[in-house]
């Protein structure tokens, strides 16, 4: 099952664009994960937020994390056509001992 | 060490035939997953190692797939009796089990697809 749900399912921006990708989940958590995902490759770990944060940046990223409404947001800034990829939230849920993500978001990027 | 290594990356097999992916994750990682993904979804949990123990095994893993990580170290995924259902990218990732608040780290998978 997956505990995640993006929003939208896809995303279509041109160059130089801020692009904002939404997660949803279910269940406590300890933390959230974002991967991207270039087509036919396995997934590559962007950044983790742990359920005590509320934001957190890494370079062109901006993560933020609402435990109470149980959603986190991933911003990409200046975006370029090498972030053309499907990003997805993962979901470290407590008690468990696994990572469920959700559907993803196919961002295209357009030069 | 270069990352997590799958092989092979492309299976193409017929319907009934028995099939075995094989995974070797980053050395000093305990932990190890399996994932399958069909397309236009995000990856499903199928089974997870810490060292050589299956801890847990997804309703999804039937009992044509069996999982093994003999030593702790490289893991195998094979598929008996293979069905067209079971055509999808079987992804392997690793991490550190030192503790929570750890990223995976992603094979490129191998895709299979089944005639």
């Amino acid at each position: 099952s997956q505990q995640g749900e993006e929003d939208p399912q896809a995303l279509s921006i041109q160059e130089g664009e801020n692009a904002t990708m939404n997660c949803s989940y279910k269940t406590s958590i300890n933390n959230l994960q974002w991967y991207r995902q270039n087509s036919g490759r396995g997934l590559v770990h962007l950044i983790l937020i742990r359920s005590n944060e509320r934001e957190k940046h890494s370079g062109r990223l901006r993560v933020t994390l609402d435990t109470s409404k149980k959603s986190s947001s991933l911003l990409i800034t200046a975006s370029r056509a090498a972030d053309t990829a499907s990003y997805f939230c993962a979901t470290d849920a407590a008690g468990a001992q696994k990572l469920v993500f959700g559907q993803g978001t196919r961002l295209t990027i357009n030069p | 060490d270069t990352g997590v290594s799958q092989d092979p990356r492309h299976k193409i097999t017929k319907r009934g035939q028995n099939v075995t992916f094989r995974c070797d994750p980053i050395s000093e990682h305990n932990r190890l997953y399996w994932y399958r993904q069909t397309l236009g979804q995000g990856p499903e949990f199928l089974t997870y190692f810490q060292n050589e123990a299956q801890l847990e095994k997804s309703r999804l893993l039937s009992d044509r797939f069996s999982a093994e990580r003999p030593k702790g170290s490289f893991s195998t995924l094979e598929i008996q009796r293979t069905e067209q259902g079971d055509s999808a990218m079987y992804l392997c990732a690793s991490s550190s089990g030192q503790g929570r608040n750890y990223g995976y780290t992603f094979g490129s998978g191998t895709r299979l697809t089944v005639v």
